[in-house]
């Protein structure tokens, strides 16, 4: 069973469109995150939710729109891509500050 | 602004010998350091957590150490093999949710 699952693991997208990536997680903790690693491999926190409250809000475009419809779950929707959207992006979550997080296998999304 | 570095952006390392890599981190006082392991197309996978208070902590043949006074922390894989070889993630964390990530140094154990 994976523990923290995200879906699509590509996707290929013209600029303009509008497109979410689903994260799951069955490992039962409060916390949730969404990284961004861009092409010099370089991982940054975008958001973190606890509990379905965002806490952390990291400045990004608000055309990146988070949602948490329960603690299980945190997908991220993406208004107008743009090329600079391109970009591999990481679900993760932890239990608990300081905790370990676990990451899931990345959704590699390329705006073409 | 705080900053996570990790100096070397590659090593090259012989199998059998000890490698070592380093995190440092500045305008930060973190409350913790933690490793990870990064392979191609995967993504990170935690390896070891060292706090504050503690010098040191070792898992099998890995050692980390903490150095408050360096703002520097050491990850040691000792006895390197092939396998060994990938990204690996040195992150820190103050007492919030928030881990901020250094660049990565990428490792290759050459047999």
């Amino acid at each position: 069973d994976t523990a923290v699952s995200q879906t699509p693991k590509y996707l290929v997208t013209q600029m303009g469109n509008d497109k979410s990536i689903k994260c799951e997680q069955n490992l039962g903790h409060d916390t949730m995150y969404w990284y961004k690693q861009d092409s010099k491999k370089f991982l940054k926190i975008m958001f973190s939710y606890n509990n379905k409250e965002l806490i952390i809000n990291e400045t990004v475009p608000n055309r990146f729109s988070p949602k948490s419809p329960d603690k299980a779950h945190l997908n991220l929707h993406i208004n107008s891509l743009e090329l600079g959207d391109s970009a591999v992006y990481f679900c993760a979550s932890s239990q608990g500050v300081g905790s370990e997080a676990f990451f899931g296998q990345g959704t590699r999304l390329t705006v073409v | 602004s705080q900053k996570i570095e990790q100096n070397s952006e590659a090593l090259n390392i012989q199998e059998g010998k000890t490698a070592t890599l380093t995190c440092n981190y500045t305008n930060y006082s973190p409350a913790y350091l933690q490793w990870y392991r990064q392979d191609p197309g995967r993504g990170p996978v935690f390896l070891l957590l060292i706090r504050e208070n503690e010098k040191e902590k070792r898992k099998e043949r890995l050692k980390v150490t903490f150095d408050t006074t360096l703002k520097q922390s050491l990850f040691h894989i000792t006895a390197s093999q092939p396998a060994d070889s990938a990204t690996y993630l040195c992150a820190a964390g103050a007492g919030s949710y928030q881990l901020t990530f250094g660049k990565g140094t990428k490792l290759s154990v050459i047999p």
